[in-house]
């Protein structure tokens, strides 16, 4: 099992561009979340899905969109990105109990 | 409020030592309890669940406290290879809450 995988690695981006950050997992866990991760803050939930169709709202979500079309994959697209938006992002999967990350993506906006 | 606390450190030890990291949770409706080990750069690990009755794996041994809602994780013998940010994580409803972690480098 690849578990869970993420691309790109890194990214730099102009304020205004958009682009869709991939996350895929071949576990076959119904649930899947993201993160993003800044120096003093700890990781925070942007958005969280428990099975394919169903997506939900976490503590920082907005500039974020995200769908759930399959149980494998859990894109995050920055509609608008903003410098505030630089940081690392995780993206996690579960069954039961705790979570599985991907390596994560760094992401700079200029 | 936050709704998971840990203390910062950093904790400098010396190989060998016992090391003992806590952290506090407010929700009093909070269902499953983990840690995770963080290394430099890298993604967050599972370490272990968190129960109320203890659980132990090998040097590493964790513990819950629902009535004053505090979680902590015991190292025993630390070693060079345990250095690593260690985050204390909550699961509430569907939401996962992770503490901002406790550094800890121990020295040879």
């Amino acid at each position: 099992n690849a578990g869970v995988t993420q691309t790109p690695k890194f990214q730099v981006l102009k304020t205004g561009q958009s682009m869709t950050l991939q996350c895929a997992q071949d576990m076959n866990h119904e649930y899947m979340s993201w993160y993003r991760q800044d120096p003093g803050m700890g990781l925070r939930l942007i958005h969280y899905s428990v099975g394919a169709g169903i997506t939900d709202q976490g503590e920082v979500p907005n500039g974020y969109n995200v769908s759930r079309s399959t149980t494998e994959d859990f894109p995050l697209r920055l509609l608008s990105a903003a410098p505030s938006q630089t940081s690392v992002y995780f993206c996690a999967s579960s069954r039961e109990g705790g979570e599985f990350f991907g390596p994560g993506t760094r992401l700079t906006v200029l | 409020r936050k709704e998971v606390e840990q203390d910062p450190g950093p904790f400098n030890v010396p190989e060998g030592a016992t090391v003992a990291f806590n952290c506090t949770y407010s929700n009093s409706a909070s269902q499953s309890f983990f840690w995770y080990r963080q290394d430099c750069r890298k993604e967050p690990k599972l370490l272990m669940s968190v129960y109320s009755s203890g659980n132990e794996d090998g040097r590493f041994t964790a513990q819950l406290n629902r009535a004053s809602q505090y979680i902590s994780l015991l190292i025993r013998d630390s070693k060079l290879s345990d250095s690593a940010t260690y985050l204390c994580v909550v699961l509430t409803g569907n939401q996962f809450y992770f503490g901002t972690g406790t550094s800890l480098t121990v020295i040879p």
